[in-house]
């Protein structure tokens, strides 16, 4: 399978402890994504890497949420201190430019997702 | 504020009829538009995208754009049951230097057998 993927698929922690999750990107997709899903909401926009480098991050996430991608492949997601309230599904996505319309670079294909539950 | 608005549904179609579904955006700089589909438990697959005026068709699906109303649609021709899910609509507005995709909230669809 040669898709996005994401690990864990599920994750139920107890409030104020750590969690981290991780994301393989399509190979040779160099931009990568993450958005959180709350019930009935379309996907919320978190963070967003080019490479290695992390352009754009919303301004709605807490300092408690941190995103890295070292080596410009996989990346994770930690949430620090987690509250009830980030209970979602997390989802990460990337992209790739291809040799269609410039604007297929925006075509964004999605992982399973990670269920946090948060006790 | 970027807003893209979906009727919630659901919206219920008998098998074999055309679905329609539409979506509006707010943000008039918007230059890439999707339809998601995305089944109960699990994460959104892409199934449609547009960048320009007009319609485009791939297999029973036809994305419709007319960005001087600012108003996407997605027709299915055909419906099936398994095109039961909620279709998510989003835009992207990369012109002004941003790649994230805003979604708008989804619209239930259920084809009736």
């Amino acid at each position: 399978d040669t898709g996005v993927s994401q690990n864990p698929r599920h994750k139920i922690t107890k409030r104020g402890q750590n969690v981290t999750f991780r994301c393989d990107p399509i190979s040779e997709h160099n931009r990568l994504y993450w958005y959180r899903q709350t019930l009935g909401q379309g996907p919320e926009f978190l963070t967003y890497f080019q490479n290695e480098a992390q352009l754009e991050k919303s301004r709605l996430l807490s300092d408690r949420f941190s995103a890295e991608r070292p080596k410009g492949s996989f990346s994770t997601l930690e949430i620090q201190r987690t509250e009830q309230g980030d209970s979602a599904m997390y989802l990460c996505a990337s992209s790739s430019k291809t040799s269609g319309s410039i604007f297929s670079y925006n075509e964004q294909f999605f992982g399973p997702g990670t269920r946090l539950t948060v006790l | 504020q970027k807003e893209v608005e979906q009727n919630s549904g659901p919206l219920s179609v008998p098998e074999g009829a055309i679905a329609s579904l539409n979506c509006t955006y707010s943000d008039r700089g918007s230059q890439s538009f999707f339809w998601y589909r995305q089944y109960s438990g699990k994460s959104p697959e892409l199934i449609m995208s547009i960048y320009s005026n007009g319609d485009k068709e791939d297999g029973r699906f036809t994305a419709q754009l007319n960005k001087a109303s600012q108003y996407v649609s997605l027709l299915i021709r055909d419906s099936q049951p398994s095109d039961s899910a909620t279709y998510l609509c989003a835009v992207i507005n990369s012109g002004a230097g941003s790649y994230q995709l805003t979604f708008g909230k989804g619209t239930k669809l259920s084809v009736i057998p």
